[in-house]
Order: structure tokens, then C-alpha cells, then sequence
């Protein structure tokens, strides 16, 4: 089985100040990850994947976030947030195990810009 | 942009009423998902489809859940006698492969059984 821990429930930052928000994994096989956004009243929308290949990946809207094997960690970055980014942050990861597995998704994380 | 589209957005329904929920999937995509999002808490996995048959699904996916694939555009979710706790947000997703590709997901349709 696997499961993904956000910890921070809700992350206040100033505007063009930097942002981290954590994200944990537990699996027993390999596995990809992915963070998705979720602005007010709408879907899922997809900032970046982890596949495979280099630990650092960039995503839309100047998001990265670097895959730790050795931490379990899929930690999401950006140098410098915009009031547009205020939204709820979810960090999901899928087992490599074959199949059509479903992604098993974290509480979230709400990201809130203050001017 | 193909999207993932879903109707109605929003669903009031009678405890022990039966709901569809309908989700139009990217047309070139071969795998489809059902989660669901309870006020507050987190996505959680329903049911993954493929190739016309139920490929994985949870242990919330029970007998009262059932999906569809009726014309070969439309893919469906069923709640039978729905509940009180089947309140929630459900959204449809789908993708090109399987777990090593982008789930795209439709905006949602909230589900409240009153």
C-alpha cells in the first residue's frame, strides 16, 4: 500500500516571498509522483510529474520540486509566489506496479499569498 | 485544449435516490477514473476503467457504486440508494497510458444527498 503525508495544512506567505510546501510518500514499490492544483471551484490541474531520470523537475507557473528517494520526499518550490497562486495543493503518487492504479492523493496543502 | 468535461456540476438528490454522474473523457484517452472529495478531506481513488472493464478499484468502490462506458464518449458513475455520507465532490479523470502518464480531471460535479 502507499500513502502520501502533507504536513502543513495551510502555508501563509507574503507575496514575492519564497514557498515550500512538503510532501511525503510511503511505498513498497517504485513510484511516481506528481503535484496537482486546485484553484477555487475548479478541477485538478497538473503542475509536474516526477517519472524517472533527473530528481529535479519543473512544472507550469515557475513550480518545481525534487524527487528524494532517501527522505521519501517530493517537497514543491517556488522562488517567488503571485497572489494567483492562493489555491490548494495536492501531492499524489502512483505505485510502478503495472496496471491502471489510481493515484493515492495527500490532505493538501492550502497556499495562502498575503499582499 | 481537449479537456475533461463532467454534468451537472452540481446534484441534489433524496437519501436512497439513485444518481449518474456523467463524464465526457478526452477523446484519445483509453484510461478512465472516478475519486471523490468529501468536504475537507483529501482525493480519495474510486475506480480505475479500461478496455470496457473496472481495472482496479477501492474498497469504497462497493456494490452500491457501479461505472460505464455506454457509447463509447460518455463514461458514468452510478450510486444506487445513495447516502447521507455519499455527499461529496466527485471528479472524473482519464489518461493516454496508465500509471506512468497524467491523469487529466474534469472540473467536478458536487453531490449533495439531502
Amino acid at each position: 500500500a502507499q500513502s502520501v503525508t502533507q504536513l502543513d495544512s495551510q502555508v501563509p506567505v507574503f507575496e514575492e516571498a519564497p514557498v515550500e510546501l512538503r510532501c511525503n510518500y510511503s511505498s513498497s514499490v517504485s513510484v511516481y509522483l506528481f503535484w496537482y492544483v486546485q484553484y477555487p471551484n475548479q478541477g485538478l490541474q497538473l503542475l509536474l510529474k516526477y517519472l524517472s531520470g533527473s530528481t529535479l523537475v519543473k512544472g507550469i507557473n515557475g513550480f518545481e520540486a525534487e524527487f528524494n528517494k532517501s527522505q521519501t520526499s517530493f517537497h514543491l518550490r517556488k522562488p517567488s509566489v503571485h497572489i494567483s497562486d492562493t489555491a490548494e495543493y495536492f501531492c499524489a503518487v502512483r505505485s510502478g506496479g503495472g496496471g491502471a492504479d489510481g493515484l493515492t492523493f495527500g490532505k493538501g496543502t492550502h497556499l495562502i499569498i498575503q499582499p | 485544449e481537449p479537456e475533461v468535461t463532467q454534468t451537472p456540476s452540481h446534484q441534489v438528490t433524496q437519501m436512497g435516490q439513485e444518481v449518474i454522474l456523467r463524464c465526457v473523457p478526452i477523446s484519445n484517452h483509453l484510461y478512465f477514473y472516478w475519486y471523490r472529495q468529501i468536504l475537507g478531506q483529501k482525493v480519495e481513488f474510486l475506480v480505475s476503467f479500461y478496455n470496457n472493464e473496472i481495472s482496479e478499484k477501492s474498497e469504497i468502490f462497493d456494490d452500491q457504486f457501479s461505472v460505464e462506458r455506454p457509447d463509447g464518449s460518455n463514461f458514468t458513475l452510478k450510486i444506487r440508494s445513495t447516502k447521507l455520507e455519499d455527499s461529496a465532490m466527485y471528479f472524473c479523470a482519464s489518461s493516454v497510458g496508465s500509471v506512468n502518464t497524467e491523469a487529466f480531471f474534469g472540473q467536478g460535479t458536487r453531490l449533495t444527498v439531502v
